[in-house]
């Protein structure tokens, strides 16, 4: 399960409090995703980076913000503006497969943030 | 932007059975395809992926199909054994060869249970 990992596993804050989910990977991979996970939706995409210092927005990225400063980590923040920010955060990085071409997403173990 | 439709969300068969999970996507650009298992507590993880050229692809006991002109695409798993048991999330993705890049379009996910 090694190779990428997020920090901390659980996380409490109390609203309207910014909070910052860690990052981290050793696979030397370029593009990096963060996805929100909640009962019944799936895996749905806040934001991702194809190369340091370069981001952009996913599908929900509002009342989120991210940085890319190094390759090997990519932090989320979670802002007082995010409106249901109690969720599981999962963290992934990708390379592509050699056989299809497409791009295997390899996920970190999650933060479940809970705000109060 | 891509929408992934993806039924049922609970499945539930005893050991030795077959399995089928289908999902429907709304681009027709889209050209890959991936299936991820998350098993309870764990993360998710790549178990097969399709490119829109492929019609079928067979891994041991577990094949997808793409149905393009309708566009669907199934997981089927043959000989069930509880150890399947997991969510599994079908997605969908546009992906050029040259690409540094793979962002997913994820469906609500299927909790898939097996009864020994």
């Amino acid at each position: 399960d090694g190779g990428i990992t997020q920090s901390p596993k659980y996380l409490f804050r109390k609203e309207g409090q910014n909070v910052t989910l860690s990052c981290e990977q050793n696979l030397n991979h370029d593009a990096m995703y963060w996805y929100r996970q909640d009962p019944g939706q799936g895996l749905r995409l806040i934001y991702y980076s194809q190369i340091v210092n370069d981001f952009q927005k996913g599908d929900i990225a509002e009342g989120y913000s991210v940085s890319r400063e190094k390759k090997e980590s990519f932090p989320l923040t979670v802002t007082s503006a995010q409106k249901n920010p109690t969720a599981f955060y999962l963290c992934a990085s990708s390379i592509r497969r050699r056989g299809t071409g497409g791009h295997e997403q390899y996920f970190g173990p999650g933060t479940r943030l809970t705000v109060t | 932007g891509e929408n992934v439709e993806q039924h049922p969300s609970t499945l539930s068969v005893q050991e030795g059975d077959s399995a089928v999970i289908k999902c429907t996507y709304s681009d027709s650009a889209s050209n890959y395809f991936p299936w991820y298992k998350q098993e309870l507590g764990k993360r998710p993880q790549l178990i097969i992926d399709i490119r829109s050229n492929v019609g079928e692809k067979k891994d041991q006991r577990i094949a997808v199909t793409l149905n393009k002109t309708a566009k669907h695409f199934s997981l089927h798993i043959t000989e069930t054994q509880p150890e399947d048991s997991a969510v599994y999330f079908c997605a969908a993705s546009w992906q050029a060869g040259g690409t540094s890049y793979g962002k997913l379009t994820f469906g609500q996910g299927t909790i898939l249970t097996v009864h020994p």
